[in-house]
């Protein structure tokens, strides 16, 4: 199973918006609505945001959204703050029991 | 408060061993399927391994199968991963995190990670 494929790097200004992209294929991000992102910053535990393509974790801002068509996940930041510098990773279901997550490749979003 | 807390990495030789724990608290651990996640230098997230609530079912990682062990002790609200015949690709930083399963496939709450470093 390979690991879905993310921008390495994303970059916007205070206030603007941004959309990370994550492409599976039809094993994974095509055939499950199923797909979760995380904000990671360095040093501190990762935190979920988006889970099931388009559903808020709990506290999470709505500036955060998710999509997804066809066998490509989105994720977009609306109101690009400061605090949204992080790495960000995908992962969608894998469709086994026994081997059930693929990962992105992680995306670097800059705040400039 | 709600957290897991990894401990047990370090260095250790190529073939060596080393064991993983994991420290829950906040919440009703024997509820949750738990995981483990790592993330390799430079690279991204790679689960691990993952454990039922009460331990009976247990899946790997091919690469891990048959080297790692995942286990869990609810009265203690601990998770741990038992690693043997450490390879030189298995340095990373290993996450804990709980598990929504059944359906919902996502992690909901990770930890700090503790850093495992295969070197001789």
């Amino acid at each position: 199973q390979s690991a879905l494929t993310q921008p390495a790097s994303v970059s916007g200004s205070p206030g603007q918006s941004i959309t990370i992209s994550c492409t599976g294929s039809r094993s994974d991000v095509g055939n499950y609505n199923l797909v979760s992102w995380y904000q990671h910053h360095p040093g501190k535990a990762p935190k979920l945001i988006i889970h099931e393509v388009s559903k808020w974790s709990s506290g999470v801002s709505n500036r955060f959204s998710g999509s997804k068509s066809g066998n490509t996940a989105s994720l977009t930041i609306s109101g690009l703050q400061a605090e949204d510098e992080a790495d960000y990773y995908c992962c969608s279901y894998a469709g086994s029991d026994t081997f059930p997550y693929v990962f992105g490749t992680g995306t670097k979003v800059t705040v400039l | 408060e709600v957290q897991l807390v990894e401990s047990g990495g370090g260095l250790v030789q190529p073939g060596g061993s080393l064991r993983l724990s994991c420290a829950a608290s906040g919440f009703t651990f024997s509820n949750y399927w738990m995981t483990w996640v790592r993330q390799t230098p430079g690279k991204g997230l790679e689960w691990v391994a993952n454990i039922k609530q009460d331990g009976s079912e247990k899946n790997y990682l091919d690469s891990v199968k048959g080297r790692f062990t995942i286990s869990r002790d609810n009265a203690k609200n601990s998770l741990y991963l038992r690693m043997s015949s450490l390879r030189a690709e298995d340095t990373a930083v290993y996450y804990c995190a709980r598990e929504r399963h059944y359906g919902s496939w996502y992690f909901d709450l990770w930890g700090r990670g503790t850093m495992v470093t295969v070197s001789s």
